[in-house]
C-alpha cells in the first residue's frame, strides 16, 4: 500500500522568507511517480511538478525547487523568497506504476500562509 | 496543455434530491477518469476510478448506489449523488488520464471542482 505524509499541517512565514514543505512517502513499487500540487482558495488544483522514481535530479523552476531523496523516501519542496500569492494548500502525491489506473494518493496537505 | 472541465462549479440542493456532476476532457480522450472528494481543510480522497465502457471501481467505504458513476464516452464521465443529504456536502474533483503514449506519461489533469451544498 502506498502512503504520503506531510507532517506540517500549517506553516506561516513572512514575505521574502524561504520555506520548505516536507513530503515523505511509502511504496513497495520500484517504479512510481511523485507530484506536487498547489490548491489556492478557489479550490482548483494547480500542477507544479512530476518526478519519476528513476530521476533523482533536483529541479529548480524560478523560486520553486524540489529535492528528491530516494534514500529517505522524501520529496521536499522549497519556495525561495516567498510571496503573499504563494499562500495556498500544497499537496504532495504518489502514483504507483500499476495497471490499476495509476491512482493518486495524496498527502494531508500543508497550508502555507505568507504574511506581508 | 490538457483541459478538464466540470459542471456545475457550484450547486445547492435540497435534501433528498439527486445531483449530477459532469467531468469533460476538452482536448483529449480520457480512457480513465477519477473522482475525488475533499472535505473542508482535508485532503483529497479517491472515491472511484472510472474506465470508459466499463463499470467504475469504487474505493472501500464508498457506496456505489449512492454515488453513481457513468463513463459513457472517452470525453465524459458523470457522478450522480443520489438522494443527497447534508453529509454529502463536499468539494468533488474529477481528473482525467489519457491513453498511455509513452512510458513516462502518468499525469492526471484535474477539473476545477464542484462545490456541493445539501440543505
Amino acid at each position: 500500500a502506498q502512503k504520503v505524509t506531510q507532517a506540517q499541517t500549517e506553516i506561516s512565514v513572512v514575505e521574502k522568507e524561504d520555506v520548505t514543505l516536507d513530503c515523505v512517502y511509502e511504496t513497495r513499487d520500484t517504479t512510481y511517480y511523485l507530484f506536487w500540487y498547489k490548491q489556492p482558495p478557489s479550490g482548483e488544483l494547480v500542477f507544479l511538478i512530476r518526478r519519476n522514481s528513476f530521476d533523482e535530479q533536483n529541479e529548480i523552476s524560478g523560486r520553486y525547487s524540489w529535492n528528491f531523496q530516494k534514500s529517505t523516501s522524501s520529496f521536499n519542496f522549497t519556495i525561495t523568497a516567498s510571496q503573499v500569492v504563494d499562500s495556498a494548500v500544497y499537496f504532495c502525491a504518489l502514483s504507483e506504476d500499476t495497471n490499476a489506473g495509476n491512482m493518486l494518493t495524496f498527502g494531508g496537505g500543508t497550508r502555507l500562509m505568507v504574511k506581508p | 496543455g490538457a483541459v478538464v472541465s466540470q459542471h456545475p462549479s457550484r450547486v445547492i440542493c435540497k435534501s433528498g434530491t439527486s445531483v449530477k456532476i459532469e467531468c469533460r476532457s476538452l482536448d483529449f480522450q480520457a480512457t480513465t477518469m477519477f473522482w475525488y472528494r475533499q472535505f473542508p481543510k482535508k485532503s483529497l480522497m479517491l472515491m472511484a476510478t472510472s474506465n470508459e465502457g466499463s463499470k467504475a471501481t469504487y474505493e472501500q467505504g464508498v457506496e456505489k448506489d449512492k454515488f453513481l458513476i457513468n463513463h459513457a464516452s472517452l470525453t465524459l464521465s458523470t457522478l450522480t449523488v443520489t438522494s443527497a443529504h447534508p453529509e454529502d456536502s463536499s468539494f468533488y474533483i474529477c481528473s482525467a488520464r489519457g491513453p498511455r503514449m509513452e512510458r513516462d506519461n502518468n499525469e492526471q489533469f484535474f477539473g476545477p471542482g464542484t462545490r456541493l451544498t445539501v440543505l
